[in-house]
């Protein structure tokens, strides 16, 4: 069974910088799994930040960046703000034709 | 501007069936794949179906397979999902969601539509 992984519940303070990964239990990511990484807070509908990797989506901050680091993608939020206090998902795509969402990662900005 | 608008949810029984639209408007619906997403109450993101915009390639999760169909009708711009045999587990709110035209990556999102399960 396909898992995907994402950290536990993580904090950055105002103005850093975060890096946030994604993995996989059978091996490593590449640009083939068409890494997205997605944003929610509560009661809200996901909001996609990044798709295929790196492709910002339209009106996302060019704070947040996405790529590839090592066997995992990976998202960058630079500089930090208290509006990026969130859930933050990934999700990568399988040879087979289907889709795994990670369990999310709760980021605190403080 | 892109907006996805789902329908259809509400109370079942176990057992039960339901179908889920979401309206489409701001593209090009018929070139796109399109995907539905859940999402049960305090819990994280679970993909659940795709279709290609002609709809010549549909794939499922293992947890709904055999039980949920995809569907599209280019027509009127409108993405189905039909739910079967529905059990408490398939609780949670169904979001519609906009792939592009080559690949199904996860773009664009509808506000969703919740789907409860219960007797």
């Amino acid at each position: 069974q396909t898992v995907v992984t994402q950290e536990p519940p993580f904090s950055v303070s105002p103005g850093g910088t975060v890096t946030l990964t994604c993995g996989l239990n059978s091996g490593s990511v590449s640009t083939s799994n068409y890494p997205g990484w997605y944003q929610q807070t509560p009661g809200q509908a996901p909001r996609t930040l990044i798709y295929s990797t790196n492709t910002r989506s339209s009106g996302v901050p060019d704070r947040f960046s996405g790529s590839i680091l090592g066997n995992k993608a990976a998202l960058t939020i630079t500089g930090a703000q208290a509006e990026d206090e969130s859930d933050y998902y990934c999700v990568l795509y399988m040879s087979s034709g289907i889709w795994v969402f990670g369990g999310g990662t709760k980021l605190t900005v403080l | 501007e892109v907006q996805l608008v789902e329908s259809g949810g509400g109370l079942v029984q176990p057992g039960g069936s339901l179908r889920l639209s979401c309206a489409a408007s701001g593209f090009t619906f018929s070139d796109n794949w399109m995907l539905w997403v859940r999402q049960a109450p305090g819990k994280g993101l679970v993909w659940v179906s795709r279709i290609r915009g002609d709809a010549g390639i549909t794939n499922y999760a293992d947890s709904v397979k055999g039980r949920f169909t995809i569907s599209r009708d280019n027509a009127k711009n409108t993405l189905y999902l039909q739910m079967n045999s529905l059990r408490a587990e398939d609780t949670a709110v169904y979001y519609c969601v906009r792939g592009l035209v080559s690949i199904s990556v996860l773009v664009a999102w509808g506000q969703g539509t919740l789907v409860t399960v219960s007797s």
